[in-house]
């Protein structure tokens, strides 16, 4: 079993639409939450960061943490085309070391 | 943006031969990364640095070494290439923490 499990997709929504990406995770010790976004043929980028649990809002982004049940993630709030893109989660204790989802591929149809 | 280019863009080889793939950031982070990505796997840690000198193996480390002689280069080499090396190669940089920036990929084909 993997430590960090994320479902691939595609996962195709019409635009508007409310987007929910998820993770889940076993090692109890992660702290630190990361969503990154990946355009075809880049690099990923910084999309959220969050310590520990609890929520964070940035534009139309929401991240979402429950330690609790092991479990981070994404909303996107009124989709556009331009969010297409493979949405990446990762996380880590304190060493810093990342350990990242496979990501899912997100397509918004106009 | 933090400025990391990767060089080349798009390499393909033949099983054996020797592969150098180059990374260079201009934001004087002090850690660097070498990710390679796969359908199904996602990004998995080859080689990191955490100062001129200083590398330490990742999670899939055999058959790639790494130097970092200054703060903004850091070289992956694959001393003989393997067609189960054939990947997307990113490198990253960050100066603390776990906010990494990325570069925009090696395309390598083993052949």
């Amino acid at each position: 079993q993997k430590e960090v499990e994320q479902d691939p997709g595609p996962l195709s929504v019409p635009e508007g639409a409310i987007v929910s990406l998820n993770c889940t995770y076993s090692n109890s010790a992660f702290q630190y939450f990361m969503w990154y976004r990946q355009y075809s043929r880049k690099g990923p980028e910084l999309l959220m960061y969050t310590y520990s649990s609890g929520n964070k809002e940035d534009g139309r982004f929401t991240a979402q943490v429950d330690k609790s049940s092991k479990y981070i993630s994404l909303f996107i709030r009124d989709s556009q085309p331009s969010d297409s893109a493979t949405y990446l989660c990762a996380m880590s204790d304190s060493n810093y070391q990342l350990i990242w989802g496979a990501g899912t591929k997100l397509i918004i149809k106009p | 943006d933090a400025g990391i280019t990767q060089s080349p863009r798009h390499k393909v080889t033949e099983t054996g031969t020797p592969v150098t793939l180059r990374c260079h950031q201009t934001e004087n982070h002090r850690y660097m990364y070498w990710y390679r990505q796969d359908p199904g796997h996602g990004l998995r840690l080859i080689h990191y640095s955490y100062g001129v000198k200083d590398t330490d193996k990742g999670e899939v480390s055999d058959g790639y070494s790494v130097s970092r002689s200054k703060t903004e280069d850091f070289l992956l080499t694959l001393e003989s290439a393997t067609s189960s090396q054939t990947s997307v190669y990113f490198c990253a940089s960050t100066q603390e923490g776990e906010k990494l920036f990325f570069g925009s990929g090696t395309q390598l084909s083993v052949l």
